[in-house]
């Protein structure tokens, strides 16, 4: 079962702002749009962004999720030390009836 | 407190089996999908199986296919997944997740496959 792609590493300065990608096809991303989590190391991931990209309570307001066509997005403003983290995305492929994930993007805050 | 509490990890040798647990409490149980998703050592996260509140709607990605169950007990508020004929690439630490939101994640629970 294919994967969503997200680029393996962003690095990004303090107080900058970052864009992290997840690419589907038009049956997952582009059909139903993508959650996205976070993971910090030793932890269980936690939801950051439903499917609609609307965020849960609890969740930063630095933190937007959007789409286009079959590529989500994630944009992080203000970084801070504690964003340094591992981000996945997660979509429902409706030709494969199957949840997939993307492989995760390790974030670097400099 | 919503919470997910997995249990049933262990070392078990290759071809073996091994029944994983998840105790969910403060949320209704029976309302919410839920799922089984596993991380290998070191590795990213991978969707294993789920199922629908009512215990339809069971799914599970190719590679588990025939070798693992996934069920539930609403009375006991708990969610299960039988795993057999496991090899060395099951080794990961297994987190049960409620509904198809992925909302919440319990601490998981590790497999640990090897002769």
């Amino acid at each position: 079962q294919a994967g969503l792609t997200q680029p393996p590493s962003v690095s990004k300065d303090l107080r900058q702002t970052a864009t992290l990608t997840c690419t589907g096809n038009s049956n997952n991303v582009g059909n139903q749009g993508a959650a996205w989590l976070q993971q910090h190391q030793g932890h269980p991931p936690t939801l950051l962004s439903y499917r609609n990209n609307n965020r849960p309570s609890g969740i930063s307001e630095r933190l937007s999720a959007s789409r286009s066509g079959n590529t989500a997005s994630l944009t992080i403003t203000g970084l801070q030390p504690e964003d340094e983290a591992d981000y996945y995305c997660l979509a429902w492929d409706s030709s494969l009836s199957v949840w997939v994930f993307g492989g995760g993007t390790k974030l670097t805050v400099l | 407190e919503v919470q997910l509490v997995e249990s049933g990890g262990g070392l078990v040798q290759p071809g073996r089996s091994l029944r994983l647990s998840c105790a969910a409490s403060g949320f209704t149980f029976h309302d919410h999908a839920m799922h089984w998703v596993r991380q290998a050592p070191g590795k990213g996260l991978e969707w294993v199986s789920g199922l629908r509140w009512n215990s339809d709607g069971i799914r599970y990605a190719d590679f588990v296919k025939g070798r693992f169950t996934i069920s539930r007990d609403n009375a006991k508020n708990s969610l299960y997944l039988q795993m057999n004929s496991l090899t060395t690439e099951d080794t990961a630490l297994y987190y049960c997740v409620k509904s198809d939101a992925f909302d919440i994640w319990g601490q998981g629970t590790l497999v640990v496959v090897s002769s």
